[in-house]
């Protein structure tokens, strides 16, 4: 089935640094990819909608500036935590949709930063 | 908008329990629902899933069922294992060109031995 491959799993970072979480679909394209960000013991909150070859659309309250988001290619999504501080420690992941399996989406295994 | 309301957590049962998890929904349209699964340290998983209306999800022992008249999509499994315990979500698509899911809150399931 489709597989969403999602790295790093785990990072630490300095506060005031650039953190860069790669989200790849493997055996299917992704026209467009999801990020959300989960609080401990919380739902997932969407972040922004990736869309190949265009611009993302970031949810109300999102810093686009913040969380900038790259979807270059069918089956790469990125998102860059800039100037990170320890508000933005959290747990994201991304999801992609397969459009042949009837809108299906998977998620990815999700990246834990930690900003210090 | 779209929005999920799902049981509040935690749910702790001893194992081979009955389990209900309730999910009731508030779209516009015919929504498809999910039903996620989530290991700790891990991403969502889907666990089943319903298109229509009287559409029963199954998968690994659990169901769901999508009753239009009570908006709701509750989770069942008649005997849980030690190995169900996770966190699950309900959530539902809508329809639109972004097709974007809503999520519950989620419910921390703990099955004891």
């Amino acid at each position: 089935g489709a597989v969403v491959s999602q790295h790093p799993s785990r990072v630490i970072c300095k506060s005031g640094t650039s953190v860069k979480i790669e989200c790849r679909s493997l055996d299917f394209q992704a026209t467009t990819m999801f990020w959300y960000r989960q609080f401990p013991k919380q739902s997932l909150m969407l972040m922004a909608t990736s869309n190949e070859g265009s611009k993302a659309t970031y949810e109300q309250g999102v810093e686009k500036d913040k969380f900038l988001i790259n979807h270059a290619s069918l089956t790469l999504s990125t998102l860059t935590v800039t100037s990170a501080h320890p508000e933005d420690s959290s747990f994201y992941i991304c999801s992609a949709r397969e459009e042949a399996a009837n809108y299906g989406y998977t998620f990815g295994s999700g990246t834990r930063l930690t900003v210090v | 908008g779209d929005s999920v309301t799902q049981m509040e957590g935690p749910v702790t049962l001893s194992e081979e329990a009955f389990l209900t998890i309730n999910c009731t929904y508030t779209a516009t349209g015919y929504p498809s629902l999910f039903w996620y699964v989530q290991y700790p340290g891990e991403g969502l998983q889907l666990l089943l899933k319903a298109t229509k209306a009287d559409d029963k999800g199954s998968n690994k022992g659990f169901e769901a069922t999508y009753r239009k008249e009570t908006t709701s999509f509750h989770l069942e499994k008649g005997s849980v294992q030690v190995s169900d315990s996770a966190v699950y979500f309900c959530a539902l698509m809508s329809g639109g060109s972004a097709r974007q899911l809503t999520f519950g809150s989620g419910t921390q399931l703990t099955v004891l031995p």
